[in-house]
């Protein structure tokens, strides 16, 4: 069954690091998204990606954020200067259509010290 | 930012039991609703995709329904069992793309 697929599951970076996430989205799919939850708080949407391009991002997702999909296939969150509290598990997902179902990756668990 | 409130928070239930969750959103600007079941060391998978209002969607022994003038969702899981345990979100989408999640209702099934 077609999965999204994040890599590392885990990272931990020094304050003020830049760390980049990747994800590979389900083949055939169309929308791409960055999600995150910090230990104890609901999930938060960061951005959605269609067409090359930002398609929403959310009040967190500010200019120490960025997206890209460099390759086709896989869908990159980069964080220029990390602080302490981007520490989050930070979840990828894809869907089909606009507001279709997302499929979630596992996750990648980013530890800023 | 667009509030997304579940109810309960967690839930304890034996197995057998049926059970149901509240979901609340804005009744403003609705484009659609998820409901998805995160296990433990799993990511979320959708259980249902809901547009309309009045909608009813079944997947064996949940179901869930709609409603989009009052602005809430009902998730129902008939005779529970130990497999059910599981965090079950919602997703209030807003404005085609962007997903607003509610905290999610523990869900423990005791054998």
């Amino acid at each position: 069954e077609p999965e999204v697929t994040q890599t590392p599951s885990h990272q931990v970076t020094q304050m003020g690091q830049e760390v980049i996430l990747r994800c590979v989205p389900i083949s055939n799919h169309l929308y791409f998204y960055w999600y995150r939850q910090i230990l104890g708080q609901k999930v938060e949407f960061l951005v959605s990606f269609y067409n090359n391009e930002i398609s929403e991002k959310s009040e967190i997702f500010d200019d120490q954020f960025s997206v890209e999909r460099p390759d086709g296939s896989n869908f990159t969150l980069k964080i220029r200067s990390t602080k302490l509290e981007d520490s989050a598990m930070y979840f990828c997902a894809s869907s089909a259509g606009w507001g279709a179902e997302a499929f979630f990756g596992q996750g990648t668990r980013l530890t800023v010290v | 930012i667009l509030n997304v409130e579940q109810s309960p928070q967690s839930l304890h239930v034996q197995e057998g039991d049926s059970t149901n969750f509240t979901c609340s959103f804005p009744s403003s600007n609705f484009y659609a609703l998820h409901w998805y079941r995160w296990e433990t060391a799993k990511s979320p998978e959708a259980l249902f995709v809901m547009t309309l209002n009045g909608d009813e969607k079944k997947k064996g022994r949940i179901s869930a329904t709609l409603n989009t003038k009052e602005g809430y969702s009902y998730l129902y899981i008939k005779g529970s069992q130990p497999e059910d345990s599981a965090t079950y979100l919602c997703a209030f989408i807003w404005n085609f793309n962007k997903f607003y999640f509610g905290s999610g209702t523990k869900l423990n099934v005791k054998p």
